[in-house]
């Protein structure tokens, strides 16, 4: 079964400085790529997806991601965060030939909070 | 206004009553899943149905049922049999892109589960 790593649970960081979420998976098949975004008391939100095509994808709001195939990576980045980011992170993969059909691997998230 | 609405957002029942949690969707997609989250443990994922009168089990199914009688709708039901049923509930639906894999997933906003 795929297993999906977010090897940091809690990311503290200044408002305006860079920051980096994690996001490691255990499949050495074809795979797609995705990180959401939840607020408290919230659905998850997708904020940026990898099906194919260029490694590097960005979202409306400043975030880019870049699908490594060799280190089976995808981390979330942004260059200069705002407090409104403050909110948990979910990385998520599903499997291109999976016999599960459309089975998201989650993982375990990572809190975001940017301190002003 | 397309998506997923769920029912009631905050819900309390006593310990050893069944309790329905409600999941519509009319965004017309097939997928649809339950997950329950709690804190640090990410999504898990309980039942999912790719069609109407079919469904599997996910990781977490034991003390849960559901049913797909239309592709709109897709109830959980958390039995007595669930030893700690006080969660976060979220519900979502993807759509299968002709000749590719499912898309992303949607959630809805959440049911916020306490049994006393």
């Amino acid at each position: 079964a795929q297993s999906v790593t977010q090897l940091d649970s809690q990311v503290p960081v200044f408002e305006e400085a860079p920051v980096e979420l994690r996001c490691n998976y255990s499949s050495s098949v074809s795979v797609y790529l995705f990180w959401y975004v939840q607020y408290p008391n919230q659905g998850l939100q997708l904020l940026l997806k990898y099906l194919s095509g260029s490694t590097l994808v960005e979202s409306i709001n400043g975030f880019e991601a870049e699908f490594n195939k060799s280190q089976t990576s995808f981390h979330l980045r942004k260059p200069s965060v705002h407090i409104s980011d403050t909110a948990e992170y979910f990385c998520a993969v599903i499997e291109e030939l999976s016999n599960t059909g459309n089975q998201f691997y989650f993982g375990t998230g990572t809190s975001l909070t940017v301190i002003p | 206004d397309g998506g997923i609405t769920q029912s009631p957002k905050y819900l309390f029942r006593k310990e050893g009553q069944n309790v329905t949690l409600s999941c519509e969707q009319n965004l017309n997609h097939d997928a649809m899943y339950w997950y329950r989250q709690d804190p640090g443990q990410g999504l898990r994922l309980i039942y999912y149905s790719q069609i109407v009168n079919d469904f599997q089990k996910g990781d977490i199914a034991e003390g849960y049922s559901v049913s797909r009688e239309k592709k709109e709708s897709f109830p959980l039901t958390v039995t007595s049999a669930q030893k700690n049923p006080t969660a976060f509930y979220l519900c979502a639906s993807s759509i299968r892109l002709a000749g590719g894999p499912y898309n992303e997933q949607f959630f809805g906003p959440g049911t916020r589960l306490t049994v006393l």
